[in-house]
């Protein structure tokens, strides 16, 4: 079974410029994260998909952050214009309907200048 | 809502020796408790999880983990560590039945030979 698929796995932009993360979940996996990680830190929660609908984006930054998931399987997270503090890595994760065990990609670690 | 303290940022610990990761929780409902591993450069991978039933739950690497209500801790030990269980490790909390995971700030657990 292929895991969570993300890339690109590094990005350095510069401020101001927009970026943007794919992410493909493991098959059959109905339910997807985007997860936010600070050096130092555990991953905080963006967003959240069942399926095609976002049921939790209350920490999702609106006014710069979007997300999309158009066909219920893989999604993009956007950044737009990044700022130097989005530097951190986005990690995106699938699980089953209604199961708690989460499977995480491999991350992409974005780098502002 | 759901939060989790860890309250060791970083431990070294020498081969073979036993190691103990404090992870403790604050919830004002039912919850479900576990425990994910970070290797560089990688995603997080679950490592053991409590639902329901049994307080101890084991890895299949030797780890294992007790929920401890009263306490509201889930502590993870390993008898005898090797080098390759350096790593970080994250502890993370969900409402029973809920989806959404709330990570601590992670423990460094550093094997020295």
């Amino acid at each position: 079974e292929a895991g969570v698929v993300q890339s690109p796995r590094y990005k350095i932009i510069e401020k101001k410029q927009p970026v943007a993360f794919w992410c493909n979940p493991i098959s059959g996996h109905n339910t997807l994260y985007w997860y936010r990680q600070n050096l130092g830190q555990g991953p905080e929660l963006l967003i959240r998909y069942e399926n095609e609908e976002a049921v939790d984006d209350s920490q999702l930054p609106k006014d710069r952050f979007s997300a999309e998931r158009l066909k219920g399987v893989d999604s993009t997270l956007k950044i737009q214009p990044a700022e130097l503090g989005d530097s951190a890595v986005y990690l995106c994760a699938s699980s089953y309907p209604a199961r708690n065990e989460q499977f995480f990609g491999p991350g992409t670690r974005l780098t502002v200048l | 809502a759901q939060s989790v303290t860890q309250l060791d940022s970083q431990v070294p610990v020498f081969e073979e020796a036993p190691v103990e990761l404090r992870c403790n929780y604050s919830s004002s409902v039912s919850v479900y408790l576990f425990w994910y591993v970070q290797y560089p450069n990688q995603g997080l991978q679950l490592l053991l999880k409590y639902l329901s039933g049994s307080t101890l739950v084991e890895s299949i690497n030797g780890f294992e983990a007790e929920f401890n209500k009263s306490q509201t801790s889930f502590h993870l030990r390993k008898p005898s560590v090797h080098i390759s269980d350096t790593a970080e490790y994250f502890c993370a909390v969900s409402g029973a039945g809920a989806n959404n995971l709330f990570f601590g700030t992670g423990t460094r657990l550093t094997v020295i030979p």
